[in-house]
Parts: structure tokens; C-alpha cells; sequence
């Protein structure tokens, strides 16, 4: 069964510390990865995507990480701003071209930054 | 530029009664997506539109949903009648290409619609 979760389910850090994310899968065949941020009452924003040959993709103070042959992907997130709490969420798309049914969600990670 | 709008932000209706989404994607933007996430669950797929056709729309739980894409601007999702289930943030997303595989077509997302059903 394709699926897609992520730990820890909340987290709380406090301002200027770093943190990671992480995403494991079971979607094959595999085509991308996407990481959304999510701020309370918003949609989704695209992060960062990477494919199959993507190792690393950076954002800013975001750096997301792929690993396809254990299937599991992370989040980094350096220097945390209060801004940054938001939920944190990994998609997987399978490699069934144009079909966007086989977009996996996650749960998302929901993340707390305090001052 | 006027990013992806959603209306109404929030609707609470009572069950047995109908409730019109509206969305209006990016100007310019031919593929259109409505995803729904019910509490404690994942986002999920509804269906997609090019322009005014629908593409795939497998992820329709039933018949009591209708989306359409009159002229290919904007898009309404009509529940009716609306069941205790239907309840969730129901989301719209645009691109200006098809969803491929590989990198593909950026999704920009609405601010979604809270509906409750009571």
C-alpha cells in the first residue's frame, strides 16, 4: 500500500534552535518528493521537490534530503523563526504520469516555535 | 499578482442541505484541483480540470458532490445533500501545467474552505 508518514507528529523548539523532520514512504514506483509548509488557515506552499536524483535541495534556512533506496527523506530546518511554526508536510508522487490521484499526502508534522 | 482565492472561507450547514465552494484559480492557469483533508487525516484528491474538462475525477467520494468549470475560469464543488462526513477543509489548487511525473507543474494552493456539517 503506498503511504507516506512522518514523525515526530508535533514538535516545539524554542527560537534560533535548529530541527529535522522526517518522511518515510512506501510509494512505488517512485517519482518525486515535495515538502509543503503550511501555515494555520493557509494551503499548502511548496518547499522544496526532488526527484530520484536528488540527494539535497535547499531553501533558504530549509534543507530537505532524499534517500530513495531506504525511502525516507528529512526536513532541516536552521536558525528556527517564530514564523516557521507551521505544519510541515511530505507528499510522494508516484511515477504514473499525470495522474495526480497518485499524489501520497502525509499528515504533516505540526512544529512550535517559541520565543 | 492575485494568488489562488477560495469562497467562503468557513460554512456550517446542517445536514440534508446544500453548500456551493467556489474557487478562482491564478489568471491563466488551465489545471485546476479541489483536495479535501477531514480531521485527522491526509489531504486527498478530488478531481482536476483543464480548462473547462474534467481530467480525472477518481477521487469524488460520490455522487452528492458536482464540480464544474463553466468557461474554464473559475470552479464551484456543489455538496448536496451534505452528510456528517463531508466535513473538512476543502482545498483548490492551480498550475499552468499538467501535473507530470518528475518535477512538474507547481500546485499553488487557496486558503481552503472549512465546512461543517452539523
Amino acid at each position: 500500500k503506498n503511504q507516506v508518514e512522518q514523525s515526530p507528529q508535533s514538535l516545539i523548539i524554542l527560537e534560533g534552535k535548529n530541527c529535522t523532520l522526517q518522511c518515510n514512504y512506501t510509494v512505488s514506483p517512485f517519482s518525486n518528493l515535495r515538502w509543503y509548509k503550511q501555515d494555520t488557515g493557509r494551503g499548502p506552499v511548496s518547499l522544496t521537490i526532488m526527484t530520484f536524483s536528488e540527494n539535497t535541495k535547499s531553501n533558504g534556512r530549509y534543507t530537505a534530503t532524499l534517500d530513495a533506496d531506504t525511502k525516507q527523506s528529512s526536513l532541516h530546518i536552521t536558525a528556527s523563526q517564530l514564523s516557521d511554526s507551521a505544519s510541515y508536510i511530505c507528499v510522494v508522487s508516484g511515477s504514473w504520469a499525470g495522474n495526480n490521484r497518485k499524489l501520497i499526502w502525509g499528515l504533516g508534522t505540526s512544529l512550535g516555535v517559541n520565543p | 499578482e492575485a494568488g489562488v482565492t477560495q469562497f467562503p472561507s468557513h460554512s456550517v450547514i446542517e445536514k440534508g442541505q446544500t453548500v456551493t465552494l467556489r474557487c478562482d484559480p491564478i489568471s491563466g492557469h488551465d489545471n485546476l484541483y479541489w483536495y479535501r483533508r477531514v480531521m485527522g487525516k491526509e489531504i486527498k484528491f478530488l478531481l482536476h480540470f483543464v480548462k473547462e474538462s474534467k481530467q480525472d475525477e477518481s477521487g469524488m467520494p460520490n455522487n452528492r458532490f458536482l464540480a464544474e468549470r463553466t468557461g474554464g475560469t473559475y470552479s464551484t464543488l456543489k455538496v448536496q445533500p451534505a452528510e456528517l462526513e463531508d466535513s473538512g477543509v476543502y482545498f483548490c489548487a492551480s498550475s499552468q501545467g499538467r501535473l507530470l511525473s518528475g518535477r512538474g507543474n507547481e500546485q499553488f494552493f487557496g486558503p481552503g474552505t472549512r465546512l461543517t456539517v452539523l
